[in-house]
């Protein structure tokens, strides 16, 4: 069955440290992925996307990420981390659902602290 | 151009009781998705659709029911609430299955 696991359901970083959330999938096709940004008491929001072509994606925010097909792995990151940044971070994979229709699996979920 | 929009933003059912959630999408997409939140579980997909007329069941459909009529709206029916219904409720929409999914801002439910 295909699966996203999100490695630390917490992650503190202090203001201006490197922010490195990671995301595993399985599949056994190759798949659409997806980081989305929560913050409190708000829907989600993209940040940036993987479907085909550069393996390294770069979204909003500073944020970016790298397909690594050989470790299954789609870890975010951003060089230097912001208070504003502090929120939940999910990864989400699409996979084939009925046929062409899709359907995103999401991680659990990554809440990030930042410490001033 | 709002996007898509969820009512209520929060309600408190009795066990037994029924409702509608409501969403609405303005940006012509064909697939929508009703999903649910608990905490530290992630999302969970209900069902969704692929235009108007057509639905289909995801990973947790029991104790609900959808339809899709028209294009822009997509309402979630609880027919007998629960308390592991209570949860908070995103509807979103797509243009195609690798676009982005965009989500309206919840809906809160609490079953008592």
């Amino acid at each position: 069955a295909q699966s996203v696991t999100q490695l630390g359901s917490h992650v503190s970083v202090s203001e201006g440290a490197l922010v490195l959330l990671r995301c595993n999938y399985s599949s056994s096709v190759p798949p659409y992925l997806f980081w989305y940004v929560q913050y409190p008491n708000q829907g989600l929001q993209l940040l940036l996307k993987y479907t085909t072509g550069a393996t390294l994606v770069k979204g909003i925010n500073g944020f970016e990420a790298e397909f690594k097909k050989s470790e299954t792995s789609f870890h975010l990151t951003k060089p230097s981390a912001h208070m504003s940044d502090a929120a939940e971070y999910f990864c989400a994979v699409s996979l084939p659902l009925g046929g062409s229709q899709g359907n995103l699996i999401f991680g659990k979920g990554t809440k990030l602290s930042v410490k001033p | 151009n709002a996007g898509v929009t969820q009512t209520p933003k929060f309600r408190i059912l009795k066990i037994g009781q029924s409702m509608t959630l409501q969403c609405a999408q303005d940006m012509n997409h064909n697939y929508m998705y009703w999903y649910r939140q608990d905490p530290g579980m992630g999302l969970k997909l209900i069902y969704y659709s692929v235009g108007a007329g057509i639905t289909d069941k995801g990973e947790v459909p029991n104790g609900y029911n959808v339809s899709r009529s028209t294009t822009e709206d997509f309402p979630l029916r609880l027919e007998l609430a629960a308390p592991s219904q209570t949860s908070v409720y995103f509807c979103a929409s797509s243009y195609s299955i690798k676009e982005t999914q965009y989500f309206g801002p919840g809906t809160r439910l609490l079953v008592l």
